[in-house]
């Protein structure tokens, strides 16, 4: 049982270029979530989806897009890349509304 | 909105002795569920305890406990018989009841513990 299992774990971006976060979990989880993780900050919300076919936007949404096609991925996307998303993106899925989250090990993304 | 603060950015505590760490939140809700979660330098997100907000008894898991006052809207972590293992960046949450999840996390407090 992997759990929740984000890739890559570290990647260096040139602003403007595009790329994607993969996440996916075998816990047959509806809910999943992204999170960023900034230096001070906590974790913040970015997008959270309540099953497939299903998503909405946290509290920090802009410059990232999400979708959910299957119960198991829930992939972000970052368009245009900026030095400002610069950050530790996590990923985190639950059974239920009133189950814990399990996180993967986080994404080290950086922006020059 | 929900807010949730974390007044000790930073807080040391002998090996074997024991360490609170404080949590405020804020919320118009009366069902909800606390989280605190611990983050070793690993990165990895790993969960220490859950109170839910209609149970009246402490939440406890083996040298950990929360002092939960709902009326107070606090929830602090003890750390009891600390060990080194225990270092790390603690994360306190709130999530409403029932919600379409969503979880609010504090700034964090980096706990070290000396030996």
């Amino acid at each position: 049982n992997a759990g929740v299992t984000q890739t890559p774990k570290f990647q260096v971006l040139k602003t403007g270029q595009s790329m994607t976060l993969q996440c996916a979990q075998d816990m047959n989880h509806e809910y999943m979530s992204w999170y960023r993780q900034d230096p001070g900050m906590g974790l913040r919300l970015i997008h959270y989806s309540v099953g497939a076919g299903i998503t909405d936007q946290g509290e920090v949404p802009n410059g990232y897009n999400v979708s959910r096609s299957t119960t198991e991925d829930f992939p972000l996307r970052l368009l245009s890349a900026a030095p400002s998303q610069t950050s530790v993106y996590f990923c985190a899925s639950s059974y239920s509304g009133y189950t814990e989250a399990f996180f993967g090990q986080g994404t080290r993304l950086t922006v020059v | 909105a929900q807010t949730v603060t974390q007044s000790q950015p930073e807080m040391s505590v002998q090996e074997a002795e024991t360490v609170t760490l404080s949590c405020t939140y804020d919320t118009s809700e009366s069902d909800y569920y606390l989280f605190w979660y611990k983050q070793p330098p690993s990165r990895q997100m790993i969960l220490v305890i859950r109170q839910e907000a209609y149970k009246q008894q402490n939440a406890t898991e083996n040298r950990f406990s929360v002092n939960f006052q709902k009326a107070a809207k606090s929830f602090s972590l003890k750390i009891s018989d600390s060990q080194l293992g225990d270092a790390a960046m603690y994360f306190c949450a709130y999530r409403p009841f029932g919600s379409n999840y969503k979880l609010t996390f504090g700034k964090g407090t980096l706990l070290t513990v000396n030996p």
